[in-house]
């Protein structure tokens, strides 16, 4: 019954080799998130799609890049990894009509990322 | 500059007593409000929202009350039970659904 899946669950990654986390809903939602959550903090909204649509938060490095291929699938793609992008990861799903708002984001497992 | 704030990280109760967390926020534009629960190494799950034109909304133990004078949530939970224990992150949105979260308070109900 797994609605939205990341995988893999812990990723250990070298400093500056790219790194891909992935994320699957079952859902068939037309809009998906990804977050950042660093320890006891809130969790940080990286982007998102609204269907193909890509909206970037004005302060997300470029050194993260999404791609969403189809409805079900989005990717997050982490270029050069620093010490600093050790982070919990958080794919969501909402369902979204013409008139925003009124809706719950579904989260998935979240991806715990290691830089070393 | 921070949208959402849940002033409280921490929050201990005994079991079966009421469990009140809060929230606040800064920006008017926002017309919907969630609280989430989260245990450790899972993600958040939702647990109740709120619509700005409301000022209240029950959910079985969970009940979320909206100011928006005070631009104030708060989460009550009665009887507070010890699976209750957790972290609660309260939401906001106003954008296009997208979700501006607090800080996050984690709740400690006591046998």
């Amino acid at each position: 019954d797994a609605m939205v899946i990341q995988n893999p669950r812990y990723q250990v990654t070298q400093f500056g080799k790219p790194v891909t986390l992935s994320c699957s809903q079952t859902l068939n939602h037309n809009v998906m998130y990804w977050y950042q959550q660093k320890s006891s903090q809130a969790p940080k909204l990286l982007f998102h799609y609204y269907d193909k649509d890509f909206n970037n938060e004005a302060d997300t490095p470029d050194n993260f890049q999404s791609r969403r291929p189809n409805t079900s699938f989005c990717f997050l793609d982490i270029r050069s990894p620093g010490l600093g992008d050790a982070a919990m990861y958080l794919c969501a799903t909402s369902r979204a009509t013409g008139g925003w708002g009124g809706t719950e984001a579904f989260f998935g497992q979240g991806t715990r990322l290691t830089v070393v | 500059d921070q949208q959402v704030k849940q002033n409280s990280p921490s929050l201990s109760v005994q079991e079966g007593r009421i469990s009140i967390l809060n929230c606040d926020y800064t920006n008017s534009m926002f017309d919907y409000f969630l609280w989430y629960k989260k245990y450790p190494a899972e993600g958040p799950t939702f647990l109740i929202s709120i619509s700005s034109i409301k000022d209240k909304n029950e959910d079985g133990r969970f009940t979320v009350f909206l100011n928006k004078s005070a631009k104030h949530l708060s989460l009550h939970i009665v009887p507070s039970q010890p699976g209750d224990s957790a972290v609660y992150f309260c939401a906001a949105s106003a954008d296009r659904g997208k979700l501006i979260f607090g800080q996050g308070t984690e709740l400690s109900v006591k046998p």
